[in-house]
């Protein structure tokens, strides 16, 4: 079976700090890993994605994540945090093998507050 | 480009009413459907997913039905509601070998 946890429920930074949201997974086959975010009262949005390829993901906004395997993590970095990046942010994660009984798990999410 | 709609994006319902949330894609076939309900702190829940017409799977046991008249149509239902059930409710779809694409969620309150 699949899982994966995040560690910290809530981060606090300061504008201009790196953002770092840690994601851990377990998998018995090879992963595809995402992040998303979501905003209050919205849906989620996809950030970036490992499918195997590059270890080292470049997302939108500034946003990336590198896959380890040795750690089996997939941590999300952003070097300077803006004002906008307040959000909650999920991770996910599903095997390769394909198929819509193949289903995406996410972790608990983490509040990400950004302090001016 | 795909879309998805879900509706409505409020909902306010006494206990024992039933529900009913809409979800629809548009501009892909055959997609697998999912029914997603994030409670406060706990993350996304997988209710439901659909890989066709009729076809639905249960991920947990719980007081919501689902169902999938059209292939881009997938439908969230409850014949009486409870306290318990109220939360955010996303629909999402994807492909086999793309990630999830969301709607922008159902907040359903039970009074």
């Amino acid at each position: 079976a699949q899982s994966v946890t995040q560690l910290g429920s809530h981060v606090s930074v300061s504008e201009g700090a790196l953002v770092l949201l840690r994601c851990n997974y377990s998998s018995s086959v090879p992963p595809y890993l995402f992040w998303y975010v979501q905003y209050p009262n919205q849906g989620l949005q996809l950030l970036l994605k490992y499918t195997s390829a590059a270890t080292l993901v470049k997302g939108i906004n500034g946003f990336e994540a590198e896959f380890k395997k040795s750690e089996t993590s997939f941590h999300l970095t952003k070097p300077s945090a803006h004002m906008s990046d307040a959000a909650e942010y999920f991770c996910a994660v599903r095997n390769l093998y394909g198929g819509a009984t193949n289903k995406l798990i996410f972790g608990t999410g983490t509040l990400l507050a950004v302090q001016p | 480009s795909q879309t998805i709609h879900q509706w409505p994006a409020t909902l306010v319902q006494p206990v024992g009413s039933p529900l009913s949330l809409e979800c629809t894609v548009e501009g892909t076939s055959n997609p697998n459907l999912y029914w997603y309900r994030q409670a406060a702190g706990r993350g996304l829940q997988l209710l439901f997913y659909s890989v066709g017409i009729g076809q639905i799977s249960s991920e947990v046991p719980q007081n919501l039905s689902a169902s999938r008249p059209q292939d881009r149509q997938f439908i969230l239902s409850s014949k009486k509601l409870l306290l318990s059930d109220s939360g955010f409710y996303l629909c999402a779809w994807r492909l086999d070998s793309t990630e999830a694409f969301f709607g922008q969620g159902t907040r359903l309150t039970v009074v």
